[in-house]
């Protein structure tokens, strides 16, 4: 099956710097990648839409100034979360979509997943 | 507002001793529900799709079934490999053509030998 991969895979920092995250589709081309996080014992809440080349879609309640999203190629998204802070503590996962993002379920390639601590 | 509640919480089993997990879901124009398999520290990994009420998918030791309110995940005979978080998500049909899927916070199983 497809393969989507994170790096890093976890990452400490100090409250104030900036973190990028990457997301990369390892052997198909994703026109539609998305961003999401999790708390624990929470639910997956969906960040933003990734499309290849425009500008990302946010969800309500989720800055855009504070997450930045790049997807520059087919392969590859970007999320980089700027002057984090304790709170932004959280599992940040991606999915690829072979779909344009139509449709849900088996055309959804999730990312292993980021763990980031803000001390 | 669309709401996934998935119950229970968590559940302990005994290895081969069935049961079912449940998503309950409240929206206007279900588009599909899905069904992810999530182990500590990794992304959901896709189990099922179900579009329709009465529709059923089976995948070995699981199999899942859907009405219009609610979705079930029956584990027949668990071994303890299929110890995991077990995540249902509902997408609808928006005006605004979008497809984005509502999670519910998960079941966490765990099968005891």
């Amino acid at each position: 099956g497809a393969v989507v991969s994170q790096h890093p895979s976890r990452v400490i920092c100090k409250s104030g710097t900036s973190v990028k995250i990457e997301c990369r589709s390892l052997d198909f081309q994703a026109t539609t990648m998305f961003w999401y996080r999790q708390f624990p014992k929470q639910s997956l809440m969906l960040m933003a839409t990734s499309n290849e080349g425009s500008k990302a879609t946010y969800e309500q309640g989720v800055e855009k100034d504070k997450f930045l999203i790049n997807h520059a190629s087919l392969t590859l998204s970007t999320l980089t979360v700027t002057s984090a802070h304790p709170e932004d503590s959280s599992f940040y996962i991606c999915s690829a979509d072979t779909s344009g993002g139509a449709f849900w379920g088996e055309t959804q390639y999730f990312g292993p997943g980021t763990r980031l601590l803000v001390l | 507002e669309d709401q996934v509640t998935q119950s229970p919480e968590a559940l302990r089993l005994q290895e081969g001793e069935s049961s079912s997990l449940n998503c309950s879901y409240t929206v206007s124009g279900l588009r599909g529900l899905f069904w992810y398999r999530q182990d500590p520290g990794k992304g959901p990994e896709f189990l099922f799709t179900l579009y329709s009420a009465g529709e059923e998918k089976e995948k070995e030791r699981l199999k899942a079934t859907l009405t219009k309110k609610e979705s079930f995940l029956h584990i027949t005979a668990p071994k303890p490999e299929d110890s995991a978080t077990y995540l249902c998500a509902v997408q609808v049909y928006t005006s605004g053509g979008s497809y984005i899927p509502t999670f519910g916070r998960g079941t966490s199983l765990i099968v005891h030998p």
